[in-house]
């Protein structure tokens, strides 16, 4: 199986300010396609996950802006240009190349 | 809008089986690919099962093979997960989600599997 690697796995930020979460695969993550099918997902306490990145750097549609991703063959990260209050929460790499899925351990953000 | 409702989780004895329904409304169910995938209390998530949008293709995680069987009903919009043998270890919240082609798009609220005796 693909192992997805992320760090930090706690982050505590200040509000206004940036973060970046850093994912890591155990192996290539460009499919036979051509594509690379690493995604990003936020899970706020309680809540279902909510995807926000896929294929890398593909903002979902109601997404704020201030959500990027980048990366490519097996290192990725998530920034967040100005953390807000909601943004709180676990975040989670996932790549959906080779099955099994697999997801990172999960980031838990945080305000200070 | 899109919207998957899971039902079926409860408390099970080891050993026993559960089916997981998810009723699915706001989309063109037959046209997408559907998933399960679970969360362990205070846990990460899991990968469960994949089905294709006619059924004729599925996969199943490693620790669920064998156990679990995913199905889906086009007509009903609908999609179940069998669960067999149930061990402590499946105690989850189970969520069906949506693959859009690239990876799942839209997820339930989930629900509650606990296998406790």
């Amino acid at each position: 199986d693909v192992v997805m690697t992320q760090s930090p796995l706690s982050l505590p930020v200040t509000l206004g300010q940036p973060a970046s979460i850093s994912c890591r695969s155990s192996q290539s993550l460009v499919h036979n396609s051509g594509n690379t099918y690493l995604n990003w997902f936020q899970q706020r306490p309680g809540q279902s996950p909510r995807r926000l990145i896929y294929r890398v750097s593909n903002r979902d549609s109601g997404v704020p802006d201030r959500f990027s991703g980048s990366g490519s063959g097996t290192d990725f990260t998530l920034k967040i240009s100005r953390v807000e209050a909601e943004d709180v929460g676990t975040y989670y790499c996932m790549q959906g190349t080779q099955w099994p899925w697999t997801f990172g351990q999960g980031t838990k953000v945080e305000i200070k | 809008q899109v919207q998957l409702v899971e039902s079926g989780g409860g408390l099970v004895k080891p050993g026993g089986s559960l089916r997981l329904s998810c009723a699915a409304s706001g989309f063109t169910f037959s046209d997408f690919y559907m998933n399960w995938a679970r969360q362990a209390p205070g846990k990460g998530l899991e990968w469960v099962s994949y089905i294709s949008s006619s059924g004729s293709a599925t996969y199943y995680a490693d620790s669920v093979k064998g156990r679990f069987t995913i199905s889906r009903d086009n007509a009903k919009n609908s999609l179940y997960l069998q669960m067999n043998s149930l061990r402590a270890e499946d105690t989850a919240v189970y969520y069906c989600a949506r693959d859009d082609g690239s990876s799942t798009d839209y997820w339930g609220q989930g629900t509650l599997v606990t296998v406790s005796s």
